[in-house]
């Protein structure tokens, strides 16, 4: 069975970097079929995509937060990890790791659901 | 690109059926097969019930249904009951660069 379990500091100071790794258990990270993605929830407010990234390297990212995040994957780990730059407070969120899947249509994979989702972790950005 | 729209709330009572709606734009929703929607209970990870418009994971009751009419994609509980209650999210592959964009969210209430 497919899990996905977030790690990482709980709480960040204002301009630093939030770090946090995805560790995938009950399958191989070396898929050609799915991506792994970042997902985060302001307290209270909805959903939103952050990026993922395929086994290869290859990332796609939320333009509205590209220019301060970076996606990485560890294969020998079958981990991947998400970074973001200069936090504040509005970066406060539960943040979520999942697989990212699609359908392969003329040789591009178009994702577009994410199952199954990790447990989610709080990071709160604050001094 | 801009959230998807749904209603902030949606109600019935037990046995009833209740639409969920979610609308965007051609680019998104209206462009593509591919909208998903995901029940999410207090305090947990949300998890997928509809996939590629009307698509059901395995172990998703068949209560639970989906379908799409232009730029609207619509989520229908069908006997509804007190489990179903929690917040709905829709999302859609919105185009280049696998971009994704969810919807603001409807909360489910089972009267």
């Amino acid at each position: 069975q497919l899990q996905l379990q977030e790690s990482g500091p709980g709480l960040v100071k204002p301009s630093e970097t939030l770090s946090l790794t995805c560790t995938v258990s009950g399958a191989s990270i070396n898929s050609n079929n799915y991506y792994w993605g970042w997902i985060r929830q302001p307290p209270g407010k909805g959903l939103e995509w952050i990026g993922n990234i395929y086994y290869s390297g290859t990332t796609y990212y939320n333009p509205s937060l590209k220019s301060r995040v970076t996606t990485s994957v560890d294969t020998s780990k079958n981990q991947f990890s998400l970074k973001l730059t200069s936090v504040t407070a509005a970066d406060t969120a539960v943040y979520y790791c999942a697989r990212h899947g699609g359908l392969w249509v003329g040789g591009l994979l178009y994702l577009n659901w994410f199952d199954p989702w990790g447990q989610g972790t709080l990071v709160t950005v604050s001094s | 690109q801009s959230a998807l729209t749904q209603p902030p709330s949606a109600s019935g009572s037990p046995g009833q059926s209740v639409t969920i709606s979610c609308t965007g734009t051609s680019s998104d929703v209206g462009g593509y097969n591919y909208v998903s929607w995901y029940q999410q209970h207090p305090g947990k990870a949300p998890k997928l019930m509809i996939y590629e418009v009307s698509k059901r994971p395995s172990g998703v009751p068949d209560r639970f249904s989906g379908s799409k009419s232009g730029n609207t994609a619509s989520l229908t509980v069908s006997g509804l009951q007190a489990e179903d209650e929690g917040d709905y999210y829709c999302s859609s592959y919105a185009g280049s660069n696998n971009f994704v964009v969810f919807g603001g969210g409807t909360k489910l209430t089972v009267l």
